[in-house]
């Protein structure tokens, strides 16, 4: 079974900051995804990466999937307190199921 | 276009008693998915179906079933239920034409109290 390993687990930081959330296989992947899910509300698919040192940017976000394709990260310029949620990576080899990362809870304060 | 809804949003029952969650996919989409999340395990898979058929199932007890009807809404079941079925119970949809590269919609979930 292919894991998929997040950190930080927690991350609290001011409006302005920059910060990286990484997710980690314990294999390669052919293509990831990265989701938001805020309090009350089921995740949001934020981006898909599927080739070796893809990048990818959605405004202040900058995704990266590894050269091995083992692990991507994402990268927020500026945070603002709406950045506030879960980040989930999820691989999607296959659309019939998704396999998430166990999360990373993001707090940004104002 | 309406978004993916589950009923009902929240729930309370009590030990050895049975649930069904609902959730309504977006018009025009034929698959459907259940996860489970919880603070410990995060989100898993329970099932997906498709054209009223189960065509995947993740690794869970026989107590978790499902079943899909002919618009394509779908019915969650977790019969005799323990403290640990505590969770937030999602759905998501999407077209199901293709297995690849298809973006999941998910609704914002059931959550379930189990006392």
């Amino acid at each position: 079974t292919q894991l998929l390993e997040q950190s930080p687990q927690f991350l609290s930081i001011q409006e302005g900051e920059n910060l990286t959330v990484y997710c980690n296989s314990s294999s390669v992947f052919s293509s990831l995804q990265w989701y938001r899910q805020e309090p009350g509300e089921g995740p949001v698919l934020l981006v898909t990466v599927v080739t070796g040192g893809e990048v990818k940017k959605l405004k202040r976000l900058t995704f990266q999937f590894g050269d091995a394709r083992k692990d991507s990260s994402l990268h927020i310029t500026a945070a603002q307190p709406g950045d506030t949620g879960l980040y989930l990576c999820a691989l999607s080899g296959s659309a019939r199921q998704l396999t998430f990362g166990s999360g990373t809870q993001l707090t940004v304060l104002p | 276009k309406a978004g993916v809804t589950q009923t009902p949003r929240y729930l309370i029952k009590t030990r050895g008693q049975q649930v069904t969650l609902s959730c309504s996919p977006i018009s025009g989409h034929r698959s459907v998915s259940w996860y489970q999340q919880t603070p410990g395990q995060g989100l898993q898979f329970l099932f997906e179906y498709f054209s009223e058929t189960q065509r995947n199932k993740g690794n869970f007890p026989g107590r978790f079933s499902g079943r899909q009807f002919s618009n394509s809404r779908s019915e969650m079941n977790v019969s005799t239920l323990e403290l640990g079925d505590s969770a937030l119970y999602l759905c998501a949809s999407r077209p199901g034409l293709a297995e690849y590269q298809e973006t999941q919609y998910f609704g914002p979930g059931t959550r379930l109290l189990v006392l």
